[in-house]
């Protein structure tokens, strides 16, 4: 059974902690997607990447980095937590050209 | 920004009904997809189409795409209370570029 797995459900930070959020793959796939969702905007891209080292930003990356050392695991950073980075994060895989997208359970954070 | 726009953005019917959802996207396309999220959980991808394709079925679900008017549709038929869901649609274009989503419809299938 293919898997994305996010490292934690829930999650509770206080403002200005770094924050490291990890996403594990099992199906070799060369997407991988960083996304948070809010009530009424949907889900926004923070950062993706095509392939092991490589980062491209997405709508909303202010406040946040990324790291793929390996093709497996694609790591989001949240530098200094604030309270607006209180949300749902949802990581993603995929394998090009037409595959659909495999998703994590989500990351609940809460940044007090 | 964000590519795709559902619509309506709330749906609520009743069992054996079926439900359209529309969205609208704006720049070309390589392919269209849509996806069911549960509350509260992940993500689950329920049908690709192509952009070179008009229409594809998966047991009640049927997607057309109209790549003139940059806009697909979802139809559930016979829909049942277990398609209780929120419902995005999300566009990819070429290899190395991103999965864009939409802000979704939230269906309600009331017994």
């Amino acid at each position: 059974d293919v898997k994305v797995t996010q490292s934690s459900r829930y999650l509770v930070k206080r403002t200005g902690e770094k924050v490291f959020l990890e996403c594990v793959q099992d199906m070799d796939h060369e997407n991988m997607f960083w996304y948070r969702q809010d009530p009424g905007l949907g889900l926004r891209l923070i950062y993706f990447s095509y392939d092991v080292k490589m980062k491209e930003k997405g709508d909303i990356p202010e406040g946040y980095s990324v790291s793929r050392e390996k093709k497996e695991r694609f790591s989001l950073i949240l530098e200094s937590a604030s309270t607006n980075q209180t949300s749902m994060y949802l990581c993603a895989s995929s394998s090009p050209p037409d595959r659909g997208a495999f998703f994590g359970q989500g990351t609940r954070l809460t940044v007090v | 920004s964000q590519q795709g726009e559902e619509d309506p953005q709330a749906l609520s019917i009743q069992e054996g009904e079926n439900a359209t959802m529309n969205c609208s996207y704006k720049t070309s396309i390589n392919n269209l997809q849509w996806y069911r999220q549960n509350s509260g959980r992940g993500l689950v991808h329920l049908i690709l189409i192509r952009s070179n394709e008009r229409e594809k079925h998966s047991g009640r679900l049927r997607v057309t795409l109209d790549t003139s008017k940059k806009s697909s549709s979802l139809l559930i038929t016979a829909s049942r209370a277990a398609d209780t869901a929120s419902y995005f649609c999300a566009t990819a274009g070429q290899a190395g570029t991103a999965l864009i989503f939409g802000k979704g419809t939230t269906l309600s299938v009331s017994s």
